[in-house]
């Protein structure tokens, strides 16, 4: 079974500061992951996504993630936090005609 | 206008009561999805549809029914609404699944009293 694991369902951080997003997953086979990011009383969009070649993937907005296979992670980061990245975001990954997301981790950027 | 489109936006109904919510995608992509979205629980799949009649349960299909005789609707039928199905209902769609993105509808909040 494929399953997807986001640690901290808030993280906080100041203006400025790194913003560091977990995000595991379990899989017996090389697995195609995302990133969603939702804002209030929106739908998701698509940050990024992993599907084969370079292991560090850019995507919106400055964000970016890194997929390491040895660790079964694909941590969300981005250098400098700024107020309009207060939002939801969901790790994915897809299998069995299926999307399975993450519980979703809530950013909280303080002034 | 290009995109995928959930209506009604906000809803208010009665215990007991049939709902449907509809979706809408104008990409004619192969893939649909309806999720709902709980305080604590994240993103759970109701069902899903890999092509037009073709559907299959997700992991909360109990109480919900799909159909999908067209590519582009895929509506959801909640037979006899009861409270805990109070919550926000997204659709989505994907053209390929595993290689490409999904996109999202804007979500339909639907409240039973």
């Amino acid at each position: 079974a494929q399953s997807v694991t986001q640690l901290g369902s808030h993280v906080s951080v100041s203006e400025g500061a790194l913003v560091l997003l977990r995000c595991n997953y379990s899989s017996s086979v090389p697995p195609y992951l995302f990133w969603y990011v939702q804002y209030p009383n929106q739908g998701l969009q698509l940050l990024l996504k992993y599907t084969t070649g370079a292991t560090l993937v850019k995507g919106i907005n400055g964000f970016e993630a890194e997929f390491k296979k040895s660790e079964t992670s694909f941590h969300l980061t981005k250098p400098s936090a700024h107020m309009s990245d207060a939002a939801e975001y969901f790790c994915a990954v897809t299998r069995d005609d299926k999307i399975i997301f993450g519980k979703g981790t809530r950013l909280h950027i303080l002034p | 206008d290009a995109g995928i489109t959930q209506s009604p936006r906000y809803k208010i109904t009665e215990t007991g009561r049939q709902v449907t919510l509809m979706c809408h995608q104008t990409w004619s992509h192969s893939y649909m999805f309806w999720y709902r979205q709980d305080l604590g629980h994240g993103l759970r799949l109701i069902y899903y549809s890999a092509a037009a009649d073709i559907t299959d349960k997700g992991e909360v299909p109990d109480g919900y029914v799909v159909s999908r005789s067209k590519t582009e609707n895929f509506p959801l039928t909640l037979e006899s609404a009861t409270r805990s199905q109070t919550s926000v209902y997204f659709c989505a769609s994907s053209e390929q699944l595993l290689y490409t993105e999904a996109f999202f509808g804007q979500g339909t909040r639907l409240t039973v009293v």
